[in-house]
């Protein structure tokens, strides 16, 4: 079964300022998705960016970008110039493209913004 | 579109009464599935669906029913609440992905529910 990991329950970073949020994953597949979620205090949830495994281009969403190390399983996710409004609990996720294709979330990383 | 549906948005019950909580999508979604979020940790799989009339488990499914009668409809039946679900239910849908792709999940806004 596929694990994901945040090792990061917490990180706070100034407005405008660049933080990079950590995921580490085991499988064995080699072909599969990758999301970065965002969860504000309302509880919905937001996609924020996607990657398939299959392309080597790190997935890019304007001040939103992804790492993507397939060999070494990790995924962080870099939030540049960072607004207040990017508060929240930000989730990394797998999604197998087997079977029912389920998603397998990690811990959750909180992202406090200092004004 | 409405996306995906979830009623009711919060809910008491007290130890050992049951309940079904509403799920529905538009989306024509051949998948759908059932999560709880305890405070502060992630999202586990209760159930999930690949299509009407197929269900199964997934990593946490004990004390829980569903069932998926139409593609539209899948809702989650707690039996006997305990204080251990205690937890905001979330329900999600996606299209099923070919060999290459797995689009995104669509979630519902989430159900809190409380059992004292």
């Amino acid at each position: 079964a596929q694990t994901v990991t945040q090792s990061q329950p917490e990180m706070s970073v100034q407005e405008a300022e660049t933080v990079t949020l950590s995921c580490t994953y085991d499988t064995s597949e080699s072909d599969y998705y990758l999301f970065w979620y965002k969860q504000p205090p309302s509880r919905q949830m937001i996609l924020v960016i996607r990657q398939e495994a299959y392309k080597q281009q790190n997935a890019t969403e304007n001040r939103f970008s992804v790492n993507f190390q397939k060999a070494a399983k990790s995924f962080s996710l870099k939030i540049s110039d960072s607004q207040l409004g990017d508060a929240a609990m930000y989730f990394c996720a797998y999604r197998s493209l087997e079977g029912a294709q389920k998603l397998v979330f990690g811990q959750g990383t909180r992202l406090t913004i200092n004004p | 579109n409405a996306g995906v549906t979830q009623t009711p948005k919060f809910r008491i019950l007290k130890i050992g009464q049951s309940m079904t909580l509403q799920c529905t999508q538009d989306m024509n979604h051949n998948y759908m599935y059932w999560y709880r979020q305890d405070p502060g940790m992630g999202l586990k799989l209760i159930y999930y669906s690949v299509g009407a009339g197929i269900t199964d488990k997934g990593e946490v499914p004990n004390g829980y029913n569903v069932s998926r009668s139409t593609t539209e409809d899948f809702p989650l039946r707690l039996e006997l609440a305990a204080p251990s679900q205690t937890s905001v239910y979330f329900c999600a849908s996606s299209y099923r992905g070919s060999p290459k792709r797995a689009g995104e999940l669509f979630f519902g806004e989430g159900s809190r529910l409380t059992v004292l």
